[in-house]
C-alpha cells in the first residue's frame, strides 16, 4: 500500500512569493495534519483536518491557510513568504484523527527554502 | 500549555552500548505519548507509544514506560546497533478538546553509533 506522498519534494521561493504544497493520505485515512520543521527542531502542528472540515491550528500566522478535498488529499498554503518560513513541511495522515493513541502516518516531507 | 522535554544531543555511543533518552513532559490530562525515528534522509516513523499511565510501549527491542509521577516517558534499548543511528522525537498528543489527537514534539536527540 502507498504511504503518505507529498510534493513537490523541494521548492525555492523568494520572499513575498507564496507556496502551495500539495498531500495525499494513505487509502481509508480521513485525517490530515500539518506540521513545520524547522532544521534541528522538532516538528509543529500548524493544522489538522478530518472530513474536509478544520479540527485544530496550531499557532502560526494567517499567512497559513490550508484545505481538504472530498478525496481527503489536502493543499498548504503559505502566502507573502519570509524568509524564517524555511522549514521542512511535513504531513501525516490517520484513520479518524482524534482517537486517543491513533497513530499518524508521515510523509517524507517537502524541503522549501525562502531565499 | 502542553510541552514536551528531551535530553541534548548529540549521543555518541558505541555498538552493544545501552542508550538512554530522557524524555518529560507537561500536560493538562491524560495525554498519549510516543516516540518517533527519523533515519537520515527519511520521514517521521513511529517507534513506539503508550496511551495511559503505566503502559510500556516496545518496539525492535526499544522500550519506554509511562510514568505519570514524575511525568516521564524515557527510552531505552539494552543494545544498540549502528542502524540505530538516526533522529529520536520524543511527542505527546492532546486526548481533549479541539486539537485532539495532534502531536506536540520535543526538539529531537541525535543519535550516533559507531561500530
Amino acid at each position: 500500500d502507498a504511504g503518505v506522498t507529498q510534493s513537490p519534494t523541494h521548492l525555492i521561493k523568494t520572499r513575498g512569493q507564496h507556496v502551495t504544497l500539495r498531500c495525499s493520505p494513505i487509502s481509508g485515512h480521513k485525517s490530515v495534519s500539518w506540521y513545520q520543521q524547522v532544521l534541528g527542531q522538532g516538528p509543529q502542528f500548524i493544522f489538522q483536518y478530518y472530513e474536509k472540515e478544520e479540527r485544530g491550528r496550531g499557532n502560526f500566522p494567517d499567512r497559513f491557510s490550508a484545505r481538504q478535498f472530498p478525496n481527503y488529499s489536502s493543499e498548504l498554503n503559505v502566502n507573502a513568504l519570509l524568509l524564517g518560513d524555511s522549514a521542512l513541511y511535513l504531513c501525516a495522515s490517520s484513520r479518524t484523527g482524534g482517537t486517543v493513541g491513533s497513530e499518524q502516518f508521515f510523509g517524507p516531507g517537502t524541503r522549501l527554502t525562502v531565499l | 500549555g502542553n510541552s514536551v522535554t528531551q535530553m541534548e544531543g548529540p549521543v555518541t555511543l558505541s555498538e552493544e552500548a545501552f542508550l538512554t533518552i530522557n524524555c518529560t513532559y507537561t500536560a493538562t490530562g491524560y495525554p498519549s505519548l510516543f516516540w518517533y525515528v527519523q533515519y537520515p534522509g527519511e520521514g517521521l516513523q513511529l517507534l513506539l507509544k503508550a496511551t495511559k499511565a503505566d503502559d510500556k510501549g516496545s518496539n525492535k527491542g526499544f522500550e519506554a514506560t509511562y510514568r505519570k509521577e514524575t511525568t516521564s516517558f524515557h527510552l531505552e534499548k539494552g543494545s544498540v546497533q549502528v542502524s540505530d543511528s538516526a533522529v529520536y522525537f520524543c511527542a505527546l498528543s492532546d486526548n481533549y478538546g479541539g486539537s485532539q489527537g495532534n502531536l506536540i514534539f520535543g526538539k529531537g536527540t541525535k543519535l550516533s553509533v559507531k561500530p
